[in-house]
């Protein structure tokens, strides 16, 4: 079936620092990704979505880009920041229906000063 | 404009209870979907309803997880009866379930269960 994986559990990170997180999908489709954001507390929110129009999503300092060649997805920051510290999910949809969605185990990143 | 709200927002259950979650999704909005959220796996998909009518009803959590959505603007699921291993977040979350827009998710529940 779908699997979308993140091996990493935890990046700890020194702030100004770069950021990768890194997303790796299984599908038998061409499905669209998506990064999910959650603080401490708070609802997780959409962060970066995969079909942009042939534009390189970005948000928050934040880009990634689908290689369809090697199934990834995977996250990028130049120069981490304190509030950037949160979970992240990477997560597939395999059509127009954004809602169903198929998640990764998530990344804790904890942003050091 | 109100989001997605779940309650309660934190339940502790005896094995063998039946507790019953509520979520009330944005207004207007056609797809309702419950996950559910543990440290090793990540975000699971429990149910999914469209314009009230469930779609998808969760594989491994038919057994003692139902979810019902009895009008557009309330969902509950019940889990019946617990067990220690369905300690969790549960959450609710929501879209209008057309091309390009976001789903929106509440805060969702912390469950445990004794």
């Amino acid at each position: 079936g779908d699997s979308v994986t993140q091996t990493e559990g935890l990046v700890t990170l020194t702030e100004g620092l770069p950021v990768m997180l890194n997303c790796t999908y299984q599908s038998t489709y061409s499905p669209f990704l998506f990064w999910y954001v959650q603080h401490l507390n708070e609802a997780p929110k959409l962060l970066l979505k995969s079909f942009t129009d042939n534009k390189r999503p970005e948000h928050q300092g934040f880009h990634a880009t689908l290689h369809k060649s090697s199934s990834s997805f995977h996250l990028q920051k130049s120069s981490a920041q304190l509030s950037d510290s949160a979970l992240y999910y990477c997560a597939l949809s395999k059509n127009y229906n954004q809602g169903k969605l198929i998640f990764g185990q998530g990344t804790k990143l904890s942003i050091k000063p | 404009d109100a989001g997605v709200t779940q309650t309660p927002r934190h339940e502790v259950a005896e094995k063998g209870q039946t507790i019953i979650l509520k979520c009330e999704p944005v207004s207007g909005h056609n797809d309702l979907f419950w996950y559910r959220q543990t440290k090793i796996q990540g975000l699971e998909l429990l149910s999914y309803f469209r314009s009230k009518s469930l779609m998808e009803d969760g594989g491994a959590f038919k057994d003692r997880f139902k979810a019902e959505m009895l009008n557009s603007s309330f969902s509950t699921l019940k889990i019946q009866p617990t067990e220690p291993k369905d300690s969790a977040v549960y959450l609710c979350a929501s879209s209008f379930g057309t091309t390009n827009t976001e789903v929106f998710f509440g805060k969702g529940t912390r469950l445990t269960v004794v």
